[in-house]
């Protein structure tokens, strides 16, 4: 089952707009990732965070690794069109490296 | 900078058949995952190597065998087709070195489409 929940599921906003989506967990993480995938495409690595607490920007995005290492968000400011893709938080327990979770993903539209 | 290399990008097959996706890690990556992505779904594990050695395993069906070669190049092989095998498969390497920052990102190829009909 799904041990990752992302939310929200989809976002239609419009250009220029700030966007937050986050992910919850009932398990302990040591990493968290956030990758952005396109259709047909693989994911592709937006942030990577290590500690708790730890805030890591990437340009217009931002994202925070919770201090109860059971949660993460991710912030878009000032979207623009090529924003639209579905982003998916990821992560690893603490007792399975050799296993990457990934969430439901929160599907994004970014309108003019 | 070198990335993941999958092959074939598809593959159409019949029920039944037998498929066989390859994948050539980033030089000096120790680890291999593989993932199965179903329409709209998130991807789902299916099996990772350690330096050659079966590392974790997820959602595998026993009909997939994977293994990771002495040149680090891995195979997942799928026996006895099913169509609900049809996906893009998502072949991932990484670096493991406990939580040093650059460790354990995932980096993934560009996958294979498998379509059994």
């Amino acid at each position: 089952g799904q041990q990752l929940n992302q939310s929200p599921q989809s976002m239609f906003i419009q250009e220029g707009e700030d966007v937050s989506m986050n992910c919850t967990s009932s398990s302990i993480f040591n990493t968290w990732l956030w990758y952005k995938q396109d259709p047909g495409e693989g994911p592709v690595l937006l942030i990577a965070l290590y500690k708790a607490g730890e805030l890591t920007s990437n340009g217009r995005l931002t994202a925070q690794f919770g201090i109860t290492r059971k949660d993460s968000f991710l912030n878009i400011s000032a979207s623009i069109p090529s924003d639209v893709g579905i982003y998916f938080c990821a992560g690893h327990r603490t007792d399975s490296w050799g296993k990457l979770q990934f969430g439901a993903g929160t599907q994004v539209v970014v309108t003019p | 900078a070198a990335g993941v290399i999958q092959s074939p990008r598809h593959l159409i097959k019949e029920k039944r058949e037998t498929a066989t996706l390859k994948c050539y890690p980033i030089p000096r990556h120790d680890t291999v995952y593989w993932y199965q992505q179903g329409p709209g779904q998130d991807p789902q594990f299916l099996i990772s190597f350690y330096e050659k050695m079966q590392s974790d395993k997820g959602s595998i069906p026993d009909r997939f065998s994977a293994q990771q070669f002495s040149d680090y190049h891995s195979e997942l092989n799928m026996s006895s087709l099913e169509l609900g095998d049809s996906a893009l498969y998502f072949c991932a390497s990484s670096l493991r070195a406990g939580s040093s920052t650059g460790a354990n990102v995932l980096t993934f190829g560009a996958g294979s489409r498998l379509t059994v009909l």
